[in-house]
């Protein structure tokens, strides 16, 4: 079993949908967790952190649930320059590895 | 730019040779980490530094890569023996104090 688990999609959705992604995580000592998105052919860029209590920034919405180990995330009102994929990071060993999920890809369509 | 920086940016080698990659990573960043990625997967841990200490090592990384980073600064990671099986992209990431990693546009490497 993979340490980060995604789904790797793709996600096909019409421009202003809304689509979210899950990622489910197996080590429980995992302190810090991330999402990133990866355009094509390009490097992994942080897209946001994840915290405790669920954060926002603008369109996208992170949640984690630490008892069900696993992290969320939530695009509303989908653009075109969302379709990319998007990476899951868990960090442990105080905070120092990253661990990267396998991806989901989002495609979104006029 | 101040950026991480990898070098070269595509390199095509025969099978059995060695290559050496580059990574600068941005300056007076104390961890730098190297990944490797194939086509549709997710990053793929290889090795860790903090400053110029190799804190960890995949247990997929086999005998035939080796990684420096010799003055806490710049690394260098060298396969050995390259196999069909290497062709991979290889990318290098920094992180400072805060918890962002910035990523390097990798190396493209291609065994034939």
């Amino acid at each position: 079993r993979k340490e980060v688990e995604q789904d790797p999609g793709p996600f096909n959705v019409p421009e202003g949908a809304t689509v979210a992604f899950n990622c489910t995580y197996s080590n429980s000592a995992s302190q810090s967790f991330f999402w990133y998105r990866q355009d094509c052919r390009k490097e992994p860029k942080l897209l946001m952190s994840v915290y405790s209590s669920g954060n926002e920034d603008g369109r996208f919405t992170a949640q984690l649930n630490r008892a069900s180990q696993y992290i969320s995330l939530l695009i509303r009102d989908s653009k075109l320059s969302d379709s990319a994929t998007y990476l899951c990071v868990v960090s442990h060993n105080a905070g120092n590895m990253l661990t990267f999920g396998g991806g989901t890809r989002l495609m979104v369509k006029p | 730019d101040t950026g991480v920086s990898q070098d070269p940016r595509h390199k095509i080698t025969k099978r059995g040779q060695n290559v050496t990659f580059r990574c600068d990573p941005i300056s007076e960043h104390n961890r730098l980490y190297w990944y490797r990625q194939t086509l549709g997967q997710g990053p793929e841990f290889l090795t860790y530094f903090q400053n110029e200490a190799q804190l960890e090592k995949s247990r997929l990384l086999s005998d035939r890569f080796s990684a420096e980073r010799p003055k806490g600064s710049f690394s260098t990671l060298e396969i050995q023996r390259t196999e069909q099986g290497d062709s991979a992209m290889y990318l290098c990431a920094s992180r400072g104090a805060g918890t962002e990693a910035f990523f390097g546009q990798g190396t493209r490497l291609t065994v034939v």
